[in-house]
């Protein structure tokens, strides 16, 4: 199976400050998938298709990348924005999540 | 609007099985995939499988193929889960989740299994 490899695992960012995480994957896949998940609540699909943003998220987020390398970039951060992002795929079987990276409000 | 109505919390014993509920709503439940994701305390998420309930197809993570049975009733609009022979191991939240392009859209609020003697 394809292992998906989240880096960092914990981060910090000030309100303003721009934030990228990235998503390894140990074989090419052709799309990555982003979810945002909050303490207690339930993964939100927020980045499909490497780029697409979800309905409802705000454009200051931002996705890309192929093959085997993926980010998620946030232009300027907001409190808001502190959660844990997972990032999943399945270019082939079985889907495969990330361990997810802890996004902190500094 | 798309809402899954997952049952409630479930304390089981060891060896014991439990099945819980994912009821969608706002859509024809027909039409799409649905997945169910474990999620252990403090953990990520691990993907189970999934069910066509037009079809009754069934895909399973081989960790869960002897652990998990996926159901779905067409006339009800609700898919199901059951856990079986569960251990401390078992002890997470589940989600169920509809597919979309092999992404998932829309999620339950998630069912609390707990394992305890």
């Amino acid at each position: 199976q394809i292992v998906l490899t989240q880096s960092p695992a914990i981060m910090s960012a000030s309100p303003g400050e721009k934030v990228t995480m990235t998503c390894s994957a140990s074989s090419s896949v052709s799309y990555m998938h982003w979810y945002q998940q909050k303490s207690g609540t339930s993964p939100k699909r927020w980045i499909y298709d490497t780029s697409k943003l979800a309905s409802g998220v705000p454009a200051r987020f931002s996705g890309s990348g192929s093959g085997t390398s993926y980010s998620l970039t946030i232009s300027s951060m907001e409190a808001e924005d502190a959660a844990t992002y997972y990032c999943q795929q399945w270019s082939s079987n079985p889907p495969t999540f990330g361990a997810g990276t802890k996004l902190e409000l500094k | 609007q798309v809402q899954l109505q997952q049952s409630g919390a479930e304390l089981a014993r060891p060896g014991a099985s439990v099945k819980m509920s994912c009821k969608a709503s706002g859509y024809t439940f027909t039409s799409y995939t649905m997945h169910w994701v474990k999620q252990r305390p403090g953990q990520g998420l691990e993907w189970i499988g999934y069910i066509n309930p037009s079809s009754g197809y069934t895909n399973y993570n081989q960790k869960f193929k002897d652990k998990a049975t996926l159901t779905a009733d067409k006339s009800s609009s609700t898919a199901y889960m059951q856990l079986s022979s569960l251990t401390s191991e078992d002890t997470a939240v589940y989600y169920c989740a509809r597919e979309v392009r092999r992404a998932m859209d829309y999620w339950g609020q998630g069912t609390s299994v707990t394992v305890s003697s």
